[in-house]
């Protein structure tokens, strides 16, 4: 069974950092894509980032390009997405996707809430 | 960027009723569409990719169709699990795109 798990989220103050990790079972990690999608409350679904299999090529959301580094480790079957420069409105659940080229956004985790406040 | 629209952004709908979602590209997208459920609380599931393929598991009363910049997902027969929020998402350019959302109430 494919499985994607959050973890890391929490309660951070604005200008802070907070570095969340999604572990995939399941499924030969390696061999797939992986993105991360955001939806702050009440709101709809933002696409945040998309990495390649051999972290070759990264793509980010305006929203979060410069403040975000998405990375991987094939070896552990981990994703991590480190956040620095976290404002009010990062506040959201945050959730892993295993990214297909040509079935989309296939299999996602269950989320795990970030919250920026004060 | 791709700017995707939906439309309605919410209906109310009977069980049993046919409902259609729509979802505009601001450009062509040729087929890399994809639409996705998700239920109140819940992580958002696929339903179909490619415009009109359904993923694997999800019932036949699920249908999509379209190409270019105008695709519609059809639900033939509104089942109460059906009740929920539909997304169109585009994955033909980065960054992907999502649509503003379709909320799917009971009458």
């Amino acid at each position: 069974e494919v499985q994607l798990v959050e973890s890391g989220g929490g309660l951070v103050q604005p200008g802070g950092s907070l570095r969340l990790s999604c572990v995939a079972s399941g499924f030969m990690f390696s061999n797939y894509e992986v993105s991360w999608v955001r939806q702050a409350p009440g709101r709809g679904l933002e696409w945040l980032s998309h990495i390649s299999t051999g972290e070759s090529t990264v793509y980010y959301a305006d929203s979060v390009r410069g403040r975000f580094t998405l990375s991987r480790d094939n070896a552990k079957n981990s994703l991590f997405l480190q956040m620095s420069g976290l404002r009010p409105e990062d506040t959201a659940v945050y959730y892993c996707a295993r990214d297909d080229q040509i079935r989309g956004l296939e299999y996602w985790g269950q989320g795990t809430l970030v919250t920026v406040s004060s | 960027d791709v700017h995707m629209t939906q439309s309605p952004s919410s209906l109310s709908a009977s069980v049993g009723d046919r409902v259609t979602i729509t979802c505009r590209a601001s450009q062509g997208i040729s087929s890399w569409l994809a639409w996705y459920q998700q239920r109140p609380g819940k992580a958002p599931k696929s339903l179909i990719y490619a415009a009109s393929s359904l993923q694997s598991g999800v019932p036949s009363r699920f249908s999509g169709s379209g190409s270019g910049t105008e695709f519609t997902l059809t639900i033939s027969s509104l089942q109460p699990e059906d009740f929920a929020t539909y997304y169109c998402q585009q994955y033909d350019t980065y960054p992907r795109t999502f649509g503003g959302g379709t909320k799917v109430e009971i009458k």
